[in-house]
């Protein structure tokens, strides 16, 4: 069964430093989202991308979130300046026709801001 | 806020028991989806229910909205040890953004 897949798995970087977190959405899906989950807390979206442009995003995705989907297939979460609160988990999720809201979510990456 | 909270935050039950987890909102919603995730792991979608829908069905899950109180609630029946997870309810507005909005969660564990 296809799914959506995401690396790294887990990501350290000092604050201040740029990352980026990748994710391969499953093939036919022509809308994708990031959210991120703070530990114990509930799921917050950031942003969503339809026909290579942002479609929506949230008070959360400011100046120095960015992302991407270079070359077809990857889409990429770009944080410019981490800082300590950007330590979550950031889920990728995928959804194949808007009107069927299912949207398939990625293993996650754990980034840890130190 | 128009988020889903789940409850009870927690529920510990022994396999084969049912388990029930409520799910309440406060805006009217185009429809409520219910996810589970596993410790450390992404969320999987179980079920989605839309606005007009009473109850739904698949396998062991059941949902029900009741839109004039503006809940729902997932029943699980005979657990398994398997079933161990956190799950969600997302609502999503209607007439308005097609985000889901996550609650927080109700954490179960299933004895075996």
């Amino acid at each position: 069964e296809p799914e959506v897949t995401q690396t790294p798995s887990h990501q350290v970087t000092q604050m201040g430093q740029e990352v980026i977190l990748r994710c391969v959405p499953i093939s036919n899906h022509l809308y994708f989202y990031w959210y991120r989950q703070i530990l114990g807390q509930k799921v917050e979206f950031l942003v969503s991308f339809y026909n290579n442009e942002i479609s929506e995003k949230s008070e959360i995705f400011d100046d120095q979130f960015s992302v991407e989907r270079p070359d077809g297939s990857n889409f990429t979460l770009k944080i410019r300046s981490t800082k300590l609160e950007d330590s979550a988990m950031y889920f990728c999720a995928s959804l194949r026709e808007f009107s069927s809201y299912e949207q398939y979510f990625g293993p996650g990456t754990r980034l840890t801001v130190t | 806020s128009q988020q889903g909270e789940e409850d009870p935050q927690a529920l510990s039950i022994q396999e084969g028991e049912n388990a029930t987890m409520n799910c309440s909102y406060k805006t009217s919603i185009n429809n409520l989806q219910w996810y589970r995730q596993n410790s450390g792991r992404g969320l999987v979608h179980l079920i989605l229910i839309r606005s007009n829908e009473r109850e739904k069905h698949s396998g062991r899950l059941r949902v029900t909205l009741d839109t004039s109180k503006k809940s729902s609630s997932l029943l699980i029946t005979a657990s398994r040890a398997a079933d161990t997870a956190s799950y969600f309810c997302a609502t999503v507005v209607s007439g308005g953004s097609y985000i889901p909005t996550f609650g927080r969660g109700t954490s179960l564990i299933v004895h075996p």
